[in-house]
């Protein structure tokens, strides 16, 4: 069964760091294009980040370009989002996926 | 960035009509190699987004054949030729033939 797992999410307070992880089973990870969507409370979907396959190529939306780094371990099968310079804006649900497929999500809290 | 409008926003329906969601994009969303990159989210109360179509008219494998999508250039519809209680969500159209990719605003289905 094809099945991602994110972890990670916490309360942070704004201008802190957090790595969000995700683990993938039951496909190959280094097959696909990888990427985070984030749902903040009662909102919309955003596509903040992909990464090719073997890692070379990176692409953000403006505003977490910068802050947010997006990075792989094909061998480990896992997906990561690093993101710094936390804001109270970036409260939301983070889902890694492939594109068909996504994880449940989880809950980055940027609050003091 | 594309801009991705979807209407309804909201659409009550009776079990076992019809309904049918549009998704107009700022730009063509053609891509160099002929394919047009829109697809179509399901997101249940409480659970991540499920893609539902991709490439404009392709149902991703167990979605049921009530599910249809089509149009091209920059108008798109989403049509459920009978809609059932588990239909009962929030309908996303997506582009992903541009950087950033780009999310509707939602069209918010419930039963009448």
């Amino acid at each position: 069964e094809v099945q991602m797992v994110e972890s990670g999410g916490d309360l942070v307070q704004p201008g802190g760091s957090l790595r969000l992880s995700c683990a993938a089973s039951g496909f190959t990870l280094s097959d696909y294009w990888m990427g985070w969507v984030r749902q903040a409370p009662g909102k919309g979907l955003e596509w903040l980040a992909n990464i090719k396959q073997d890692g070379s190529e990176k692409y953000y939306v403006d505003y977490v370009r910068g802050r947010f780094t997006i990075s792989r371990d094909n061998a480990k099968n896992s997906l990561f989002l690093q993101m710094n310079s936390l804001r109270v804006e970036d409260t939301a649900v983070y889902y890694c996926g492939t594109g068909e497929t996504w994880g449940q999500g989880t809950l980055v809290t940027v609050s003091s | 960035d594309v801009v991705m409008a979807q209407s309804p926003l909201s659409l009550p329906v009776t079990l076992g009509q019809p309904a049918s969601i549009s998704c107009r994009s700022s730009q063509s969303l053609v891509y160099s190699d002929a394919n047009t990159y829109l697809s179509w989210f399901q997101q249940r109360p409480g659970q991540s987004p499920r893609r539902l179509i991709y490439k404009v008219s392709n149902r991703d494998s167990g979605v049921p054949d009530r599910f249809s999508g089509s149009g091209s250039g920059t108008d798109f519809t989403l049509k459920i030729s009978r809609v059932e209680a588990e239909d009962v969500g929030v309908y996303y159209c997506m582009q992903h033939t541009h950087w950033p990719h780009t999310f509707g605003q939602g069209t918010k289905l419930e039963i009448k």
